[in-house]
């Protein structure tokens, strides 16, 4: 079953504007990762949010993570073309069991020169 | 440097003839999981492994199998593959249980007529 919801599921937007994206979950998790897919590759880890801690950046990345609306932000700023992608967000739930890792539907994301 | 590697990448095959997926990582992870990839679907696990010879089914598991006899080798096996089964397969692997990041590979196209 899918646990994370992203949202908007596309967003189109002009260079150099930044791009935020949503997602949202359903049951306690140990952590929420983002992952970033090109067009047919493989998915390329991002970023990682522990279920303690309610804001990451990393260069032109911002994550941040609300555990009582169960839900996560991920916003890119100052965004490039490079940036069009999928972004995916992946949770793993709190029991700690290794197979949960869930991964939402994505947001394709498109960066227009 | 760190990898995950399937073959083949790309595979048209008859219903019925059955197929193997291979993956292979050199990060000497304790965890391997196998994905597929559908439109509007996300990726959800197939099966997913934490160790040699200890394998578990994930949310989609029906008509597949796998094998853990080498800690960096995790087949995905298609007996008796349906055109249900086109999909994008991904492998992946990681170190140890959550928490960590999780690696994967460029993806597997297969196509069953």
């Amino acid at each position: 079953s899918q646990q994370g919801e992203e949202d908007p599921q596309a967003l189109s937007i002009q260079e150099g504007e930044n791009a935020t994206m949503n997602c949202s979950y359903k049951t306690s998790i140990n952590n929420l990762q983002w992952y970033r897919q090109n067009s047919g590759r493989g998915l390329v880890h991002l970023i990682l949010i522990r279920s303690n801690e309610r804001e990451k950046h990393s260069g032109r990345l911002r994550v941040t993570l609300d555990t009582s609306k169960k839900s996560s932000s991920l916003l890119i700023t100052a965004s490039r073309a490079a940036d069009t992608a999928s972004y995916f967000c992946a949770t793993t739930g709190a029991s700690g069991s290794a197979r949960q890792l869930t991964f939402g539907s994505g947001t394709q994301l498109t960066v227009l020169p | 440097e760190a990898q995950v590697t399937q073959n083949p990448r790309y595979l048209i095959t008859v219903t019925g003839k059955k197929l193997t997926v291979t993956c292979s990582q050199n990060m000497n992870h304790e965890y391997m999981s196998w994905y597929r990839q559908d439109p509007g679907l996300g990726l959800r696990q197939i099966y997913y492994s934490m160790n040699v010879e200890v394998t578990d089914k994930g949310d989609v598991p029906e008509g597949y199998k796998v094998s853990r006899k080498e800690k960096r080798n995790f087949p995905l096996i298609l007996e008796s593959p349906s055109p249900n089964q086109t999909s994008l397969y991904f492998c992946a692997s990681r170190e140890g249980y959550s928490g960590n990041t999780i690696y994967f590979g460029e993806g597997s196209w297969l196509t069953v007529v």
